[in-house]
């Protein structure tokens, strides 16, 4: 089954605005990681955050471990902040990650 | 420092035909990984290497799919009679060390249409 659930699966937001995105996880996690997928497929890193809070920019990622949830907060989106978010888990020491389905970030002008 | 490269970036099939897609980690990473990503979904990972040993391929389609890495360093995954289902991006990715939990680096993608 599917061990990573992100929600919502589409958001649409006008520039400005603050964004939520949240991923639940099926099973323990030593590794979570958020990553930005563009428009043209390429995929970046954003934050790996395996537990606690984490800032970087106008972005802040909470993980929450023993809930098995972390979420990702975007400040005063941007247009350039559209895209897909997806989050993906690790289990162990091998560095095999999962990852959900993404939340698809339109911000509008 | 130069990223993940692959080629080609877009291709286009008929169903029974073969297909190669070239990978170029970064330079010292140990780790280099194929994902699949159908449209609209996440990456699914098919296949890792540490250096040229295949660390797990559980998820390859191994009647038609093969992928190796003989010096450790160049990837090539290859589909012999490519079907519509395998419409897809595929995305090569390297980490620094295996069992280091370091980020992957994921290169630009193939996209493949398989008509």
């Amino acid at each position: 089954g599917q061990q990573v659930q992100q929600s919502p699966a589409s958001l649409v937001l006008q520039e400005g605005e603050n964004a939520e995105l949240q991923c639940n996880f099926s099973s323990t996690a030593t590794q979570l990681q958020w990553f930005y997928q563009s428009p043209g497929g390429s995929l970046v890193s954003l934050l790996s955050n395996p537990s606690g809070t984490k800032h970087t920019g106008r972005l802040t990622s909470t993980t929450v471990t023993k809930e098995r949830r972390s979420s990702l907060h975007i400040s005063s989106s941007q247009t350039t902040d559209s895209g897909t978010y997806l989050c993906a888990i690790g289990r162990n020491s091998n560095n095999r990650i999962f990852f959900g389905d993404g939340t698809q970030l339109v911000v509008k002008p | 420092e130069a990223g993940v490269t692959q080629s080609p970036r877009y291709a286009v099939l008929q169903e029974g035909q073969a297909v190669s897609f070239w990978c170029d980690p970064i330079s010292g990473h140990d780790t280099l990984y194929w994902y699949q990503q159908p449209r609209d979904q996440g990456p699914q990972l098919l296949v890792y290497f540490r250096d040229e040993a295949v660390i797990d391929n559980s998820q390859l389609p191994s009647d038609r799919f093969s992928a190796v890495r003989p010096k450790g360093t160049n990837s090539t995954l290859k589909i012999q009679s490519a079907k519509q289902g395998d419409t897809a991006t595929y995305l090569c990715a390297s980490s620094p060390r295996l069992g280091a939990q370091d980020t992957q680096y994921f290169g630009p993608g193939t996209r493949l249409l398989v008509l």
